[in-house]
């Protein structure tokens, strides 16, 4: 199946500080999608992007879809400690394939 | 809280076993699709259920089988299982089908010894 980097597979950072990971992709996608996962429990959807080029805000969560198609964009500005968890990023092709990347784990420090 | 719920949490087999792990979609919802979620790694997508009929599907073998009932919660079958099976399953459920609209449950860690 398609494979779907994330970079950085980790990430350490002061709380009030703003965050940037991005995801790319050998093949071209029509829809990504940013998720967060908690420890034991499912992803929550954060934001949905549908158009190439498209920049959405979810509060303080800003993410692109990137021009080529093949990759996208999320921040978190003025992280806070209920940020911490592993952020996904899913790109979809037809009706119902979606797939997920690695995985970028933020841990934010008070 | 998602609405929708998995049982068991947590479940042990051994390697040949069959197991049965189930989903309850969120009220509403006449879609389910089942993730496959190994460790340090992100979901893959199993197959989907929409009105009780397969609506496409991952690559996985034909071991892991499913079944939508019809007030549209869902069962994931896996026969002969392996070692690589041990993973975090989750099923999500959406309205439409519409993988952007759906919503997660929060897995059965299933561990094959």
């Amino acid at each position: 199946g398609q494979q779907l980097n994330q970079s950085p597979q980790s990430m350490f950072i002061q709380e009030g500080e703003d965050v940037s990971m991005n995801c790319t992709s050998s093949s071209i996608f029509n829809t990504w999608l940013w998720y967060k996962q908690d420890p034991g429990e499912g992803p929550v959807l954060l934001i949905a992007l549908y158009k190439a080029g498209e920049l959405t805000s979810n509060g303080r969560l800003t993410a692109q879809f990137g021009i080529t198609r093949k990759d996208s964009f999320l921040n978190i500005s003025a992280s806070i400690p209920s940020d911490v968890g592993i952020y996904f990023c899913a790109g979809q092709t037809g009706a119902n394939n979606l797939f997920f990347g690695t995985g970028t784990r933020l841990t934010v420090i008070p | 809280e998602t609405g929708v719920t998995q049982s068991p949490t947590h479940l042990i087999k051994t390697r040949g076993q069959q197991v049965t792990l189930r989903c309850s979609s969120q009220s509403g919802h006449n879609t389910v699709s089942w993730y496959q979620q190994a460790l340090g790694q992100g979901p893959q997508f199993i197959f989907q259920y929409y009105r009780e009929e397969e609506n496409g599907r991952g690559n996985f073998p034909p071991r892991f089988s499913g079944l939508q009932f019809p007030n549209y919660s869902s069962e994931l079958n896996v026969n002969a299982l392996e070692l690589d099976d041990s993973a975090l399953y989750l099923c999500a459920s959406s309205r439409t089908g519409a993988l952007d609209t759906q919503y997660f449950g929060p897995g059965t860690r299933l561990t094959v010894l």
